[in-house]
């Protein structure tokens, strides 16, 4: 049971450049989650999405689109990069409905130069 | 703005010791106040959680103490381990509100043997 997978673990990105990060579940939960990690602000929701198809807004969703084609992905991604991005991507995803745990990636290490 | 506000940004305590968190908020909405343990390198991992109809609740070791009408949740790790050091964060969410994590930003707990 690998829970949530993450792709890639590290990418070094130039200015203006653009990439998806895939996040996959195998644990058949509804919502996923994008999260920013920065040092001292803890996490912030970029998107999320309540199911196949629907996507959402979240604190900081500026500079980043996401797709939910399958319920087990989401995909996070970035079209023309800025070092403002530079950060730890978390993904997560949990039980339908919410209200419950909800499992992490083991993260996306983004530098954008 | 950060919706919840944690304290200490870190803290060093000595084996045996007890580590203290502080965590305040400000939406009487929220409804479920988990606490998340991250070892470097790694995702965050559910720790403990608790409802706002609860005062404390504990788990071995670890122990979450609530005041509703003071707007504050505490973690408190009794007899700290060196296994303990790790970063910890308090979330808030709205059951109603898509169970969006607001997280604070994050204590570093070091356990000196």
């Amino acid at each position: 049971n690998a829970g949530v997978t993450q792709t890639p673990k590290f990418r070094v990105l130039k200015t203006g450049q653009s990439m998806t990060l895939l996040c996959a579940q195998d644990m058949n939960h509804e919502y996923m989650y994008w999260y920013r990690q920065d040092p001292g602000m803890g996490l912030r929701l970029i998107h999320y999405s309540v199911g196949e198809g629907t996507t959402a807004k979240g604190e900081v969703p500026d500079g980043y689109n996401v797709s939910r084609l399958k319920k087990q992905n989401f995909l996070l991604g970035l079209e023309s990069a800025a070092p403002s991005q530079t950060s730890v991507y978390f993904c997560a995803s949990s039980y339908p409905a919410g209200g419950k745990e909800a499992f992490f990636g083991q993260g996306t290490r983004l530098t954008v130069v | 703005q950060q919706q919840v506000k944690q304290s200490p940004q870190s803290l060093i305590v000595q084996k045996g010791g007890i580590s203290i968190i502080n965590c305040a908020y400000e939406n009487t909405a929220f409804d479920y106040f988990p606490w998340y343990q991250q070892f470097p390198g790694k995702g965050p991992a559910l720790l403990i959680a608790i409802r706002p109809d609860v005062s404390e609740k504990k788990e071995g070791r670890f122990t979450i103490s609530f005041n509703k009408s003071a707007k504050q949740f505490s973690l408190h790790i009794m007899d700290s381990q060196p296994g303990d050091s790790a970063t910890y964060f308090c979330a808030a969410s709205i059951r109603s509100n898509d169970y969006k994590l607001s997280f604070g930003a994050g204590t570093t707990v070091t356990v000196r043997a």
